[in-house]
């Protein structure tokens, strides 16, 4: 079983449309949980952070749910420029800081 | 946040032959971090990189495949060596700013041919 995962997609919604992504991780240890946006040929940069109350930032709201080890992601009014790939990145707690990525969703947002 | 600069960007290499990677940060860290991202796949972390000692790998990947130097808090360079077309891939490297995030650099790719 993979460390992260998550469904590739891709989402193929319209403009102004709500959509969720979810994911999933193995290592109940796990401290801490990103989501992260990579763009076409771009470095990944980070979306949010995700906490165990939940948290939003403006059209997005990231969820976590420690005793099903899943965590979701949340985008309202989708825009054009929202089109990239989501990536769930998990900090197993193992030392180092390390990360450890999902494979990333891939959304299309169309006019 | 921190400011990498990563370079190459991108560069094409023989197999057989060796490339080194440079990420220059505009502050000083502790750990840098360098990932690997193949073709339509999500980052592999290839090892931590601590300033004064040896670099951290992870499983698969091995010292004399992908040495790797951390002379400063501010440098580090990753070698890619005896390059092979399966070592195609983007390289990034990576490190921790504030609490919670992390910073990439804008990656560099790589085709072996």
């Amino acid at each position: 079983r993979k460390e992260v995962e998550q469904d590739p997609g891709p989402f193929n919604v319209p403009e102004g449309a709500t959509v969720a992504f979810n994911c999933t991780y193995s290592n109940s240890a796990s401290q801490s949980f990103f989501w992260y946006r990579q763009d076409c040929r771009k470095e990944p940069k980070l979306l949010m952070s995700v906490y165990s109350s939940g948290n939003e930032d403006g059209r997005f709201t990231a969820q976590l749910n420690r005793a099903s080890q899943y965590i979701s992601l949340l985008i309202r009014d989708s825009k054009l420029s929202d089109s990239a790939t989501y990536l769930c990145v998990v900090n197993p707690g193992t030392g180092f800081q390390k990360l450890v990525f999902g494979t990333g969703t891939r959304l299309l947002v169309s006019p | 946040s921190a400011v990498i600069s990563q370079k190459p960007s991108r560069d094409i290499c023989q197999r057989g032959t060796s490339l080194t990677i440079q990420c220059q940060v505009d502050s000083q860290v502790t750990m840098m971090f360098w990932y690997r991202q193949q073709p339509g796949q999500s980052l592999t972390l290839i090892a931590t990189a601590n300033q004064g000692s040896e670099a951290t790998y992870e499983s698969g990947f091995v010292i004399d495949k992908f040495p790797i130097s951390r002379p400063n808090l501010t440098f580090s360079t990753l070698t890619v060596s005896n390059m092979s077309p399966e070592d195609s891939s983007i390289y990034l490297c990576s490190v921790k700013t504030g609490q919670y995030g992390y910073t990439f650099g804008s990656g560099t790719r790589l085709t072996v041919v």
